[in-house]
């Protein structure tokens, strides 16, 4: 079976613009969830989809926002970037929700940078 | 609030047992977590525990869990140069939240 696979893998952007990262599942897996990865905060939750259906939400403000096709790929947009969202994003996938199955695979990562 | 805390460095020599430790805030945890992240590479789930348990275990890794306490550790038998990684714990009450991640060093 093919990994998480993230697009593109690496983006440049200027503040005030928006950003769409893509992610496609491991094949059969229905959950969706990312993270924004950064020097300073570490590792943040920012939600996770399963089939079509945001199911929990981190604490980032609504430029962040998300959804889920029915061939379980996912799409993650920021609006009007900000210096501080320069970050690693990770997806990653699993059959069932997370909590629920310690099968969780992750992508390599799409590395944002805001200037 | 939610927080989850575990040390910045672990320095450990091959062949013995690594002891990675995190303490969190949020009694109503469901499950807790452990991530381990490669250099050059991605994160990978390493193993979870349901709060209603005390230990996991699962080849050359052993999860215990204090809930009186809220402290959760993760000990790595035999310790390999594989190893070498950033170990992050994880709780998840309605959202899972992150420790900054243990830097684990093999001394060979």
């Amino acid at each position: 079976k093919a990994g998480v696979t993230q697009t593109p893998r690496y983006l440049i952007k200027t503040r005030g613009q928006q950003v769409t990262l893509s992610c496609s599942p491991i094949s059969g897996h229905r959950s969706v969830s990312w993270y924004q990865q950064t020097p300073g905060q570490g590792l943040q939750f920012l939600f996770e989809y399963f089939s079509e259906t945001q199911r929990n939400k981190g604490n980032f403000p609504g430029r962040f926002s998300g959804r889920q096709f029915s061939n379980s790929r996912s799409e993650m947009n920021v609006s009007t970037l900000e210096l501080g969202d320069s970050a690693l994003y990770l997806c990653a996938s699993s059959e069932v929700m997370r909590g629920a199955t310690d099968t969780q695979y992750f992508g390599p990562g799409t590395r944002l940078t805001v200037l | 609030g939610e927080d989850v805390e575990q040390s910045l460095f672990l320095s450990v020599r091959e062949g013995d047992s690594s002891v990675i430790n995190c303490t969190y805030t949020d009694s109503s945890s469901t499950y807790l977590y452990w991530y381990k992240q490669e250099p050059g590479a991605g994160l990978q789930l390493l193993t979870y525990i349901f709060s209603n348990m005390d230990m996991k275990q699962d080849q050359r890794l052993t999860v215990l869990l204090n809930k009186k306490d809220k402290h959760l550790s993760l000990r790595i038998a035999d310790t390999q140069t594989g190893d070498s990684a950033i170990y992050f714990c994880a709780e998840e009450v309605d959202k899972i939240i992150f420790g900054k991640g243990t830097r684990l060093h093999i001394l060979p």
